[in-house]
């Protein structure tokens, strides 16, 4: 049972132009959300979050926007550089669970071109 | 102020084998938690610890897997008699205090285990 799901495996941009990532989930519980950035042989660093009482956060070239009706959450990037080719990742956690536990979606691979 | 640390980076072991896995919250992080990401998967939760105690084991297999985060020392995951199924990369995370609706977890760089 996927309750995180990023459908789109692949995204491939042109340098300075925007990148939206889309993710889905099913879990009306989950009230946080995140979305990490993964290089190959690293670990997830840490991007932007937001709390379901907001429909959207911006920090720099990094905005998040949920739409709880429709269980859905996007990641935009703009201007979209060469750097930002990494794989990304969405989670959510439910807190009333106190348990922290992030589910994440399989991924989407993001290539930006010079 | 360093991350989260983890070692080894690479982890070959035999069949049968034991594998240690040892993970270093960031300073001040009192919240450890494990996952493990197969090929061509997401990252999967496993267990989240607090010092000298499990809070929730509900994504750990029901054998040859435990996790321990002692008083002191690092967070330990432990794989006894692995199997070529076990072959992952693990990654740890820690977070400084559980706040719900704002739990933001910093990863490791992980610890890449292939068993022969």
């Amino acid at each position: 049972d996927q309750q995180v799901k990023q459908n789109s495996p692949s995204l491939s941009v042109q340098e300075g132009r925007i990148s939206i990532l889309n993710c889905d989930y099913t879990n009306s519980m989950f009230d946080y959300f995140l979305w990490y950035k993964k290089y190959p042989a690293e670990g997830p660093t840490f991007l932007i979050s937001i709390s379901s009482i907001k429909d959207k956060n911006e920090d720099g070239r990094f905005t998040v926007f949920l739409n709880k009706s429709a269980k859905h959450l996007s990641l935009h990037i703009v201007p979209s550089q060469p750097g930002d080719s990494a794989v990304y990742f969405c989670a959510a956690s439910d807190g009333s669970s106190n348990t922290g536990k992030l589910i994440f979606g399989q991924g989407t691979t993001l290539q930006v071109k010079p | 102020n360093a991350g989260v640390m983890q070692n080894p980076r690479h982890l070959v072991r035999r069949r049968g084998q034991e594998a240690r896995l040892r993970c270093s919250p960031m300073k001040g992080h009192s919240h450890v938690y494990w996952y493990r990401q197969l090929p061509e998967e997401g990252l999967k939760f496993m267990v989240y610890l607090q010092k000298e105690n499990i809070i929730d084991e509900s994504g750990m297999p029901k054998e040859r897997f435990s996790a321990e985060f002692p008083k002191e020392g690092p967070s330990i995951l432990r794989i006894q008699q692995v199997v070529r199924g076990d072959s992952a990369a693990y990654f740890c995370a820690s977070s400084p205090i559980l706040i719900a609706g704002t739990d933001t977890q910093y990863f490791g760089p992980g610890t890449r285990l292939t068993v022969l």
